[in-house]
């Protein structure tokens, strides 16, 4: 599995874009890079996910540096419900279970 | 929109007695996936099924075991428990590459 590396905490104002970055210099060439979040109390919840390109969705948009060994979580707005665990996890897809790192802490102040 | 459903929500067992964990997939989704969290850790991948067959394997602790059943639903069984098994238990299902996590099952053992 590809070790990953990300920041213990971050904190950020509300309404404000944030910036999550992860390495993964070890990836494999056939991972994707798949983002989870955790909020208090709650399972793992599917952010965002992608292989070379970057990728957008309602929730968040993906960067992924040229040479696939970092990648990095854009929230463009973030609100008080964003704060959580977010976790990067280089995967094969598929039935390939997760592995969970030490994910970075957003704080959002309001 | 239909979630995963885990039962029971929590158990509280004794030391050298068995627990089984039950997991109900979102309808459709025809792999499933086994999480441990221990308290102020980070998951841990234990075992996954694809299509009722064993597909990835994590550090899931020999006095484990699961199966996927013909209806996709999916139970872990959990022998000769140790204080150290206290944790929540997520179970996850997917159909492609997202997986949606359950809200869990806190095991307790006194």
């Amino acid at each position: 599995d590809a070790k990953t590396t990300q920041p213990n905490s971050m904190e950020s104002n509300e309404e404000e874009p944030v910036h999550l970055p992860c390495n993964h210099s070890t990836i494999s060439g056939t991972d994707y890079i798949h983002w989870y979040r955790q909020l208090p109390s709650q399972g793992p919840e599917y952010v965002i996910h992608g292989l070379t390109s970057n990728v957008n969705n309602r929730m968040a948009s993906l960067a992924i540096a040229e040479d696939r060994k970092s990648s990095t979580l854009i929230l463009h707005r973030a609100t008080l419900r964003d704060a959580a665990v977010y976790y990067c996890t280089p995967s094969g897809g598929g039935a390939d279970g997760l592995t969970f790192g030490k994910g970075t802490h957003l704080i959002i102040q309001p | 929109a239909a979630g995963v459903i885990q039962s029971p929500r929590h158990l509280i067992k004794e030391k050298r007695e068995t627990a089984t964990l039950k997991c109900y997939p979102i309808p459709r989704h025809d792999t499933v996936y086994w999480y441990q969290q221990g308290p102020g850790q980070d998951p841990q991948f234990l075992i996954s099924f694809y299509e009722k067959m064993q597909s990835d394997k994590g550090s899931i602790p020999d006095r484990f075991s699961a199966q996927q059943f013909s209806d996709y639903h999916s139970e872990l069984n959990m022998s000769s428990l140790e204080l150290g098994d206290s944790a929540l238990y997520f179970c996850a299902s997917s159909f492609v590459n997202e997986q949606f996590f359950g809200p869990g099952t806190r095991l307790t053992v006194l």
